[in-house]
C-alpha cells in the first residue's frame, strides 16, 4: 500500500481481555517495528522485524505481550490479560533494509483498557 | 548505552519567531544516525531528516536547520520564522551500528505551540 496502515484505530477493552493490534508495513519494506507511545512519553521500542523473524524482542514489557508476522508483510500485536498500564498508542512503522532514510509510521492504534 | 535528552519538554512562541529545540545523545558507537520526526495533532510520526555521524555539516531546508556537534553530542533544530502549522510534537532519535541500525531510540519529545 501506499503507507503503513494500522488497524483499529481505536480499541475500548476490559481489563483481562485479550486484544489484537494489526499493522499492514508498505509492500516491499522487509522492516517492521513497534512502538508504543504513553500518554505525554516518548515512544518505546517494543519489536521488530526483518522478514518473518524477530531479532530483537527485547523491548516487550512482559510475557502477555506477543508479535508474529507472516508472508514478510502483517503483523500482529497480541496483548493478553490487558491491565490498565497497557493504554497506550500503539505505533508500528516499516522501512527498507536500508533504514538509512527513516521509517514510515502509520497512525496507531489508541488503546484503552477499562 | 544508547539514549537521546530533550531537555524542553514545551515551547510556546508567537508566529514568526525563530525557535531552537535541543537534542543532546548518548552512544558508544562511531558510527551513528540521528534522525528528527514531528508529529502533528493528527498523530502520524514524519519524518524530516537523517544524519550520519560522519557528516558534521548543518542542513537547511527551507525554514528548518539542523545543527550536528559531535563535540558536545548535540543535534539541535532550529525553525526560522515559525508558522502555526509547525505547532506538533518533534521528537530526536539515535540509530546505533551496534543494533544494524534497527533500533531507533527517541527522546520524550519537545512540544512546540506557536500562536497567531
Amino acid at each position: 500500500g501506499a503507507g503503513v496502515s494500522q488497524s483499529p484505530s481505536n480499541k475500548v477493552t476490559e481489563k483481562g481481555k485479550d486484544v489484537e493490534l494489526r499493522c499492514d508495513p508498505i509492500s516491499g519494506h522487509t522492516a517492521l517495528y513497534w512502538y508504543r507511545q504513553s500518554l505525554g512519553q516518548g515512544l518505546e521500542f517494543l519489536i521488530y522485524f526483518q522478514g518473518n523473524s524477530a531479532p530483537d524482542k527485547s523491548g516487550l514489557p512482559s510475557d502477555r505481550f506477543s508479535a508474529e508476522r507472516t508472508g514478510g508483510s502483517v503483523s500482529t500485536l497480541t496483548i493478553q490479560r490487558t491491565q490498565q498500564e497497557d493504554s497506550a498508542v500503539y505505533l508500528c512503522a516499516s522501512s527498507s533494509y536500508q533504514i538509512v532514510n527513516g521509517y514510515t509510521f502509520g497512525s496507531g492504534t489508541r488503546l484503552t483498557v477499562v | 548505552a544508547q539514549k537521546v535528552t530533550q531537555a524542553q519538554t514545551e515551547i510556546s512562541v508567537v508566529e514568526k519567531e525563530d525557535v531552537t529545540l535541543d537534542c543532546v545523545y548518548e552512544t558508544r558507537d562511531t558510527t551513528y544516525y540521528l534522525f528528527w520526526y514531528k508529529q502533528p495533532p493528527s498523530g502520524e510520526l514524519v519524518f524530516l531528516i537523517r544524519r550520519n555521524s560522519f557528516d558534521e555539516q548543518n542542513e537547511i531546508s527551507g525554514r528548518y536547520s539542523w545543527n550536528f556537534q559531535k563535540s558536545t553530542s548535540s543535534f539541535n533544530f532550529t525553525i526560522t520564522a515559525s508558522q502555526v502549522v509547525d505547532s506538533a510534537v518533534y521528537f530526536c532519535a539515535l540509530s546505533e551500528v551496534n543494533t544494524g541500525f534497527q533500533k531507533l531510540v527517541f527522546g520524550t519529545g519537545t512540544r512546540l505551540l506557536v500562536s497567531p
